[in-house]
């Protein structure tokens, strides 16, 4: 099935540097969906996204939806050692009348404290 | 907590055999979704379900199936297992099959052996 593409695959940082990870598409979306899932359990919700352009703050997470609707941004600032797990992307097709959520592989963090 | 519930949370069984894996949705959510997830697939979308019929399908192999009952909890039932069955196994919620913010439950670790 169709897949989002999400980089970087895994980052391995210290604590306190930013962190970018990012996600894109072929067609357009029009809701992005950033998740984290800790080690043992299931994907959390951490930002949505509903309008090109968009910047929004979750704590020390900001998202943007990407202006062309293709792609979506994820930083985390002044990392910590809790920020550890894997970060998944999540979008919404425009089209279709019974669209789904399309997923990314995740990018997995690792923190060095 | 995100307020899905899933058993159980590990399960070991043999090839050729059938489980059943049982999921209940967060309080007033009606939607309730199957995901399997692997090292190298990511999350797969198997298949939804909203108030009791089957809203969307997925990647679900013919060997398994599902239900959601009236009391709207949903039961994933696995058979004939294959040793690349293996997978953790994550119910999630909505509060309707278009919301697009889903709720996952901690997941179940199915193990064939």
């Amino acid at each position: 099935g169709q897949q989002l593409n999400q980089s970087p695959q895994s980052m391995f940082i210290q604590e306190g540097e930013d962190v970018s990870m990012n996600c894109t598409s072929s067609s357009i979306f029009n809701t992005w969906l950033w998740y984290k899932q800790d080690p043992g359990e299931g994907p959390v919700l951490l930002i949505a996204l509903y309008k090109a352009g968009e910047l929004t703050s979750n704590g020390r997470l900001t998202a943007q939806f990407g202006i062309t609707r293709k792609d979506s941004f994820l930083n985390i600032s002044a990392s910590i050692p809790s920020d550890v797990g894997i970060y998944f992307c999540a979008g919404l097709p425009n089209a279709g009348n019974n669209r789904k959520l399309i997923w990314g592989l995740g990018t997995s963090l690792a923190v060095n404290p | 907590d995100s307020g899905v519930t899933q058993t159980p949370k590990h399960l070991i069984t043999a090839t050729g055999q059938r489980v059943t894996l049982r999921c209940s949705p967060r309080s007033g959510d009606l939607s309730v979704y199957w995901y399997q997830q692997s090292l190298d697939q990511g999350l797969q979308f198997l298949i939804q379900y909203y108030n009791g019929e089957e809203r969307a399908k997925g990647n679900i192999l013919e060997r398994f199936s599902a239900q959601q009952f009236p009391d709207l909890h949903s039961e994933l039932n696995l058979s004939s297992l294959e040793l690349g069955d293996s997978a953790l196994y994550f119910c999630a919620s909505s509060v309707d099959p278009t919301n697009e913010k889903l709720f996952f439950g901690s997941g179940t670790q199915l193990s064939v052996l």
